[in-house]
């Protein structure tokens, strides 16, 4: 079965320092991976998507993750971050069977 | 048009209540979804409806009931929920299940049984 672990449950950051939020996935065959921010009382939006390709995607928000086949991870990273990017982040595979499934979050908490 | 309406935003309900909620796209999308995510907790996969036909239910229990009247609606309809039900209800579509775009949420509604 497929699945995604984030290993991290709380980032706290402060304004314009670089951030990292880790995701590792587990999967026997090609994945399609996800990233998805979710601000208080909202729904996701997805950042950014490996599909296949490069393995550096770059998303919204100058959000950008990389995909390491052989570490079987996908870390989100964003060089500066802003006050206005404290939101959860949830990690997310897509399997075979037609379910996108999440990791269970990180809350990145950006402080001034 | 690239949004997932989702009605109403927040909603309260006897245990012994009938409600729906409802989920509107125009995106041509054939694949919708219902979630379900609780506090400081990862959403939930409870169905997927592809091209209007149940595809996948997570056992979710009969107190849950979806519907698809077409393409572009998607209803929960709910009956004598529990207060452990209480949580964010998200629906999202896709183009279709073996879409690599990803899916598109709507905002959820929040629902509270008391």
């Amino acid at each position: 079965a497929q699945s995604v672990t984030q290993l991290d449950s709380q980032v706290p950051v402060f304004e314009e320092a670089p951030v990292e939020l880790r995701c590792n996935y587990s999967s026997s065959v090609s994945v399609y991976l996800f990233w998805y921010v979710q601000y208080p009382n909202q729904g996701l939006q997805l950042l950014l998507k490996y599909l296949s390709g490069s393995t550096l995607v770059k998303g919204i928000n100058g959000f950008e993750a990389e995909f390491n086949k052989s570490q079987t991870s996908f870390h989100l990273r964003k060089p500066s971050v802003h006050i206005s990017d404290t939101a959860e982040y949830f990690c997310g595979i897509y399997n075979q069977g037609g379910k996108l499934i999440f990791g269970q979050g990180t809350e990145l908490s950006v402080k001034p | 048009d690239t949004e997932v309406t989702q009605t109403p935003k927040h909603l309260v309900m006897g245990m012994t209540n009938k409600k729906s909620l409802k989920c509107e796209q125009h995106m041509g999308h054939r694949a919708m979804y219902w979630y379900k995510q609780k506090a400081k907790k990862p959403p939930e996969l409870m169905f997927v409806y592809s091209y209007e036909k149940l595809s996948i239910n997570e056992s979710v229990p009969s107190r849950f009931s979806p519907e698809c009247p077409n393409s572009s609606l998607l209803n929960l309809h709910l009956h004598a929920l529990q207060p452990e039900d209480s949580a964010l209800y998200l629906c999202a579509s896709s183009q279709d299940t073996g879409s690599s775009h990803g899916y598109t949420f709507g905002s959820g509604t929040r629902l509270t049984v008391v």
